[in-house]
């Protein structure tokens, strides 16, 4: 299986500022097929990024994803209120598709 | 607009099966792949499975292997998701999500979620 690794675990910060969250392959990954979530506590996830750095459908443009082969991150170019949850990513490239184990973002 | 409405929450005794709902609307059905994701309580995420709803075909995670069957009506539009000789440790709650066009490719809409709770 391809293991996802994310960091920091926890990630404090103040609305305005920007926020960088980091996700590892353990191999590289087949057409850049990652994607971000979003999920706040007693809701299903939502789906942010795609192919590493496509934004989903009515996603703000302050989200922005980047990477290629085994390193991605996730930007938060100004943090609103809103942005403060937990953040997964997911490679789907090979089949079992694994989930990273999460980074919060959380208010400082 | 897509919706993917779950069943209800479940309690169930160790040993038992369960056997959750989806009913999509907004969309065609049969031209989206349907996956199992779950979250045991404070938990990340993790995947199960997919079952194509035209075919039938599926695919788990081998660790669901033998553990999970992944089914689908057409005709009301629905998948269904069945585990069995439940344990403690599936307490979680299972979300189905709308996937893509293609097997490996990413969710785009999930349910609310079924909070599945084994307890004696």
């Amino acid at each position: 299986d391809i293991v996802l690794t994310q960091s920091p675990g926890t990630l404090s910060l103040s609305p305005g500022e920007r926020a960088t969250l980091s996700c590892w392959a353990s191999q590289s990954l087949a057409s850049n097929s990652l994607a971000w979530y979003q999920q706040k506590p007693g809701q299903a996830p939502r789906l942010l990024i795609y192919g590493a750095s496509s934004r989903a459908t009515g996603i703000p443009v302050r989200f922005s994803g980047s990477g290629s082969g085994t390193d991605f991150s996730l930007t938060i170019s100004r943090l609103e209120p809103e942005d403060f949850a937990v953040y997964y990513c997911q490679q789907y490239g090979t089949s079992p598709q694994t989930f990273g184990p999460g980074t919060k973002v959380e208010i400082k | 607009q897509v919706q993917l409405v779950q069943s209800r929450a479940e309690v169930k005794e160790p040993g038992a099966s369960v056997k959750v709902s989806c009913k999509t609307s907004g969309y065609t059905f049969i031209g989206y792949y349907v996956h199992w994701v779950r979250q045991a309580p404070g938990q990340g995420l993790e995947w199960m499975g997919w079952i194509n709803p035209n075919s039938g075909v599926t695919n788990f995670a081998p660790k669901f292997q033998g553990k999970v069957a992944m089914t689908r009506d057409k005709s009301v539009s629905t998948a269904y998701m069945e585990l069995y000789g439940l344990q403690s440790d599936d307490t979680a709650v299972y979300f189905c999500a709308r996937g893509r066009y293609n097997a490996y490719d990413y969710v785009d809409s999930f349910g609310q979620g079924t909070l599945v709770t084994v307890s004696s």
